[in-house]
């Protein structure tokens, strides 16, 4: 059974739009959830990871909220650009060190159009 | 820069091939990791090493093997390769006790 959902599943968006994705997930322990940003053909690229309960953070047009109590976490991004689209994936980790295992969420497909 | 390198980047084999991608990594990480992303999957986790010659399977090990001899570098092996594992191989690296990944590019095989 996939421990992380992720939705929606794509996305199709403006130039200067805002958009957010959600990441639903089953796994525990939680110890922290990144995202990533897959550009296609590419590997994967953290933008930022939540380890709190309530952690907010925010890195550029990127910002990202965790709600451990009800295993949640949102990924806003403000004033899409072109080079915004990607697939971007949720991912949990079940531990703070490289002995844990991380938990993949299928990815949200963002397109940004002109 | 601090990377992780794979290669080839695309492969094409017959069924019954051995097939085998290498992976580098200039960081000097300690835990090196291979995954397999399918369409409408998350990342699978085949194997990882925690150093030399320290390797255990992940979630998906069957039909693959994988060799450390350096700390630099991360071998997936795949003895006579089948259709169903037609995919897109991840390699990646972390600190042991850093949560911080860094992924290669991706190997994309297909087995005919």
């Amino acid at each position: 059974k996939t421990q992380v959902e992720q939705s929606p599943q794509s996305l199709v968006v403006r130039q200067g739009e805002n958009c957010v994705l959600q990441c639903n997930y089953s796994v525990t322990p939680d110890n922290h959830l990144r995202w990533f940003k897959q550009d296609t053909g590419k590997g994967l690229v953290s933008l930022t990871v939540l380890v709190h309960e309530n952690d907010k953070t925010s890195n550029g047009r990127y910002s990202a909220t965790l709600d451990k109590d009800a295993k949640h976490s949102t990924l806003h991004i403000t004033a899409t650009l072109l080079d915004d689209t990607a697939t971007y994936i949720c991912v949990v980790g079940d531990r703070g060190s490289a002995l844990g295992r991380l938990h993949f969420g299928a990815g949200t497909q963002l397109i940004v159009i002109p | 820069d601090m990377k992780v390198t794979q290669m080839p980047r695309y492969l094409i084999k017959r069924m019954g091939e051995n097939v085998l991608l290498e992976c580098g990594q200039d960081m000097s990480h300690e835990t090196m990791y291979w995954y397999r992303q399918d369409p409408g999957l998350g990342l699978q986790l085949i194997y990882i090493s925690y150093d030399v010659d320290s390797n255990s399977e992940g979630d998906i090990p069957k039909g693959y093997r994988v060799s450390r001899k350096k700390r630099e570098h991360f071998s997936l092996i795949l003895d006579s390769a089948k259709t169903n594992q037609t995919s897109v191989y991840f390699c990646a690296s972390s600190l042991r006790e850093n949560s911080d990944y860094t992924f290669g590019s991706g190997t994309r095989l297909l087995v005919i």
